[in-house]
């Protein structure tokens, strides 16, 4: 069945880069798409940005200038890359397969 | 960007009792997604396509809607109800999910 699983620090320091992995299983990526979706804590949900099957990306304008996602179609595995991280970045990170089946998401605390 | 507006921010409801949770679009969309969540849980895709149950959402929810106007309606409402509601466009870029609706038992 369909399942993804993200993973990454749990804690990263004000300006630095924050680096997470959704790795998937039960489906390819080059034939979905993977989003992103952050929560900050007591927060609604936030469109972060996704790649698609073919390759491309689309990214939430408000972050754009900071973010990356990419991915390994071998390993099954979607990367976030996130630099110049502040304090309001703290939240948990959701990887979906279409805005459609969810991981468990991981929570990311961004403090000294 | 789309903002959503949901309304209303917050609402009890007595079991049995028909909800009705509403999203506004700052611009005319194509569909709507809803989605629940639950306390400590990762968000549930609900209802796709503005009217379409996901799997195994009881037939006791229902979606409509069109251009900047959708709601999430519930016939009756019951105790495993209890969750906050997001809708979510997917017509332009970026997504945009409202603020969520928190529902909860009276």
């Amino acid at each position: 069945q369909v399942q993804l699983k993200e993973s990454g620090p749990g804690l990263v320091q004000p300006s630095q880069t924050l680096s997470l992995t959704c790795t998937v299983s039960g489906f390819s990526l080059t034939s979905n798409s993977v989003h992103w979706v952050r929560q900050p804590p007591g927060k609604g949900l936030e469109w972060v940005g996704a790649i698609w099957s073919g390759g491309s990306t689309d990214y939430n304008s408000a972050l754009k200038s900071r973010l990356s996602i990419s991915r390994d179609t071998s390993k099954s595995q979607v990367f976030l890359k996130m630099n110049s991280l502040q304090t309001e970045d703290t939240a948990i990170y959701f990887c979906t397969r279409w805005v459609r089946d969810w991981g468990q998401g991981v929570m990311v605390t961004v403090s000294s | 960007e789309i903002v959503l507006t949901q309304s209303p921010t917050t609402m009890a409801a007595s079991p049995g009792e028909k909800v009705t949770l509403n999203c506004l679009a700052s611009s005319s969309v194509s569909y709507m997604n809803w989605y629940q969540q639950k306390s400590g849980a990762s968000p549930k895709l609900w209802i796709y396509g503005t009217s379409n149950l996901a799997s195994g959402v009881p037939n006791r929810f229902s979606g409509s809607g069109s251009g900047t106007s959708y709601s999430l309606t519930i016939s009756s409402m019951e105790a495993e109800d209890v969750a906050t509601y997001y809708c979510l466009q997917l017509s332009s870029y970026p997504y945009t999910f409202g603020a969520g609706t928190k529902l909860e038992l009276k």
